[in-house]
């Protein structure tokens, strides 16, 4: 069975970089795409982006200017990367995988990160 | 981008009946719908896709129905841990895949 596994800083200051990074336990790495799901606290998912073992990534338009989604397919992670934060990103952010045989649909979440953003 | 607008925002129910939760989209999604049950604290999980499959695990009082803009999640019999909150997710016409903003179904 797989496992998601997410790590990275939950405190940001206004302007930086916030950097999460994703790991696979047990089940494929290469037959999925993976992706980063975010919720501000009490609110709905927004979906910031996916990407595969091949590099091949798609990203939110409201965020593509900001977001870079990379994967290290030797040590099954993958990272998120959103630059120029404000208090409007601060979010739990989940990792998923997606199995394209099912559509683009989540079946398998990491345990969520709160990452605030905060001077 | 396809807006995903669900309905009711809040649900009071008792355990034991049957609820319909419904979710509209803004444009044709075919059948590429899905949806999910998030608890406190925990991740959203994946209840069906393809608007009605069930995903792995997924008790059989879990339904759904609907195509195109008009979809709905029917949760026969309510258990005590069925409380929480859905949401639907289109993913016909992305990026963006979007999500409704959620039905809170909570004990009466």
């Amino acid at each position: 069975q797989v496992q998601l596994q997410q790590w990275g800083a939950g405190l940001v200051q206004p302007s930086e970089t916030l950097s999460l990074t994703c790991g696979v336990f047990g089940g494929s790495f290469t037959s999925y795409y993976w992706s980063w799901i975010r919720q501000p606290p009490g609110r709905g998912l927004e979906w910031i982006g996916e990407i595969n073992d091949s590099e091949d990534a798609t990203y939110n338009p409201s965020l593509e200017s900001r977001v870079t989604i990379s994967v290290d397919t030797s040590r099954r992670q993958f990272s998120l990367k959103l630059n120029s934060v404000t208090a409007a990103d601060t979010a739990i952010y989940y990792c998923a995988r997606v199995n394209r045989g099912t559509g683009t649909v989540f079946a398998n979440w990491g345990q969520g990160t709160l990452v605030s953003v905060s001077s | 981008e396809v807006v995903m607008t669900q309905s009711p925002v809040t649900l009071s129910v008792s355990a034991g009946e049957r609820v319909t939760l419904s979710c509209r989209a803004s444009q044709n999604l075919r059948s590429n719908l899905a949806w999910y049950q998030q608890k406190p604290g925990q991740a959203p999980r994946l209840l069906l896709y393809g608007a009605s499959t069930r995903a792995t695990g997924v008790p059989a009082r879990f339904s759904g129905s609907g195509s195109g803009t008009e979809f709905t999640l029917t949760i026969s019999g309510l258990k005590s841990e069925d409380f929480a909150v859905y949401y639907c997710q289109q993913y016909n016409n992305w990026p963006p895949i979007t999500f409704g903003q959620g039905t809170r179904l909570e004990i009466k």
